[in-house]
């Protein structure tokens, strides 16, 4: 079975400040990995996603994800925050085998301070 | 493209009452996904279909719970009898299906935020 587990309900950051949300998950098998952005009463959009090219994947809103087999690790990283950046963000992995199922994170909430 | 729509956006409803909730995926995805979220459990994966055939629904809490795919462009998900505990937003989702579809993004709709009293 696949999972993620995200580290971290509540980030809270400064105008300006780096953000980093952490994503760690399990698989047996190649993983496609996924960040998800949701703004209040709204469905979640996709930010980015890593599907076995390149390890450092870039997405929309500045944002961008670095793969790392060896630590089974994929954060999402932005150099400045936003205060347009304040949402719950999660982390997604492909399910076992070839289903195709997306099993999701907690998800972590993202305040941005002024 | 008009996205994945979803009715009605808020449900309010008696416990005991039956309740469907409806969605439209985005045309010519042919996987279809419907999610739950609630503040304890976060984002659940109840069900989902490829092509109208459901492929997995351990999902499913209990047998108050059923979905329908009828068509590639509609599908259902009713509870009956509907309890307080049902109380979530309830997300429908849909992806291209076919070879190298699995690293296609889900497209998310608006949700439906139910109430059971």
């Amino acid at each position: 079975a696949q999972s993620v587990t995200q580290l971290g309900s509540h980030v809270s950051v400064s105008e300006g400040a780096l953000v980093l949300l952490r994503c760690n998950y399990s698989s047996s098998v190649p993983p496609y990995l996924f960040w998800y952005v949701q703004y209040p009463n709204q469905g979640l959009q996709l930010l980015l996603k890593y599907t076995s090219a390149a390890t450092l994947v870039k997405g929309i809103n500045g944002f961008e994800a670095e793969f790392k087999k060896s630590e089974t690790s994929f954060h999402l990283t932005k150099p400045s925050a936003h205060m347009s950046d304040a949402a719950e963000y999660f982390c997604a992995v492909t399910g076992s085998g070839n289903t195709g199922k997306l099993i999701f994170g907690q998800g972590t909430t993202l305040q941005v301070k002024p | 493209d008009a996205g994945v729509i979803q009715s009605p956006r808020h449900e309010v409803t008696e416990m005991g009452q039956e309740v469907t909730l409806r969605c439209k995926p985005i045309s010519g995805h042919n996987s279809l996904f419907w999610y739950r979220q609630t503040m304890m459990r976060g984002l659940e994966l109840l069900i989902y279909f490829n092509n109208n055939v459901p492929i997995d629904d351990s999902g499913m809490p209990e047998d108050r719970f059923s979905a329908k795919m009828p068509n590639a462009s509609f599908s259902t998900l009713k509870i009956q009898p509907s309890e307080p505990r049902d109380s979530a937003v309830y997300f429908c989702a849909s992806r291209p299906a076919g070879g190298g579809s699995y690293n296609s993004p889900l497209h998310f709709g608006n949700g439906t935020r139910l109430t059971v009293t």
